[in-house]
């Protein structure tokens, strides 16, 4: 069964960068055809897509976010990352990992999530 | 972008009703609409797609239909369990721009 796990910092500076990597079991990264993406959620709020990056590391960004959005893939590792640049308080959510098959078709698996919060 | 308006914002329903949420597209996006149900403090969970495409695991008592701009989850005789919160998702294979509708919160008297 295929797991995706987040992990990073709970907590970021505003005007810094946040990291978060998301680390997949189950299933390889780099032996597989999908697309590995972020979602995030402000508390009590609705879902944004961040963006997602194909196994060869092609990324496809949300235009909102795309000049402060890094999404890369480490195949060693098996995991892939979230960099975001310039963080604000509107940045502060719920950031989840997750997998689908292509540009198309829905989030088939999710990661639990990670409160990041910005704050000084 | 394509926007996704969904109504109601908040729908209670009693467990022999029927839950009936609408999610309508910004411009047409043919079937690429997807479902999730989010309950309190967990990931999202995939219940339809592609419009009235059915995952395995998922109760038989969820179905979707729609096309184009306007597309509508069901959910007949809902039990206890189905109190959450419904998203639909958008694939458009045009913008390649995900978004998703600003969700239901669907109550279990």
């Amino acid at each position: 069964q295929l797991q995706l796990q987040e992990s990073g910092p709970g907590l970021v500076r505003p005007s810094e960068t946040l990291s978060l990597t998301c680390s997949v079991s189950g299933g390889s990264i780099g032996k597989s055809t999908y697309y590995w993406g972020w979602v995030r959620q402000p508390p009590g709020k609705g879902l944004e897509w961040i963006g997602s990056i194909y196994y060869d590391g092609t990324t496809v960004y949300n235009p909102s976010l795309t000049s402060r959005v890094t999404i890369s893939v480490d195949t060693s590792k098996n995991q892939f990352s979230l960099k975001m640049s310039s963080v604000t308080a509107a940045d502060t959510a719920v950031y989840y990992c997750a997998r689908h098959l292509a540009t198309h078709t829905p989030i088939e698996y999710w990661g639990q999530g990670t409160l990041v919060t910005v704050s000084s | 972008e394509i926007v996704l308006t969904q109504s109601p914002d908040f729908q209670s329903v009693t467990p022999k009703g029927e839950v009936t949420i609408t999610c309508r597209a910004s411009q047409s996006i043919g079937s690429n609409l997807h479902w999730y149900q989010q309950k309190p403090d967990q990931s999202p969970k995939l219940l339809i797609k592609f419009a009235s495409q059915s995952i395995s695991g998922v109760p038989s008592r969820f179905s979707g239909s729609g096309f184009g701009t306007q597309f509508t989850l069901t959910i007949n005789s809902p039990e206890a369990e189905d109190a959450a919160t419904y998203y639909c998702h958008q694939t458009s294979t045009v913008s390649h721009v995900w978004t998703f509708g600003q969700g239901t919160k669907v109550e279990i008297k």
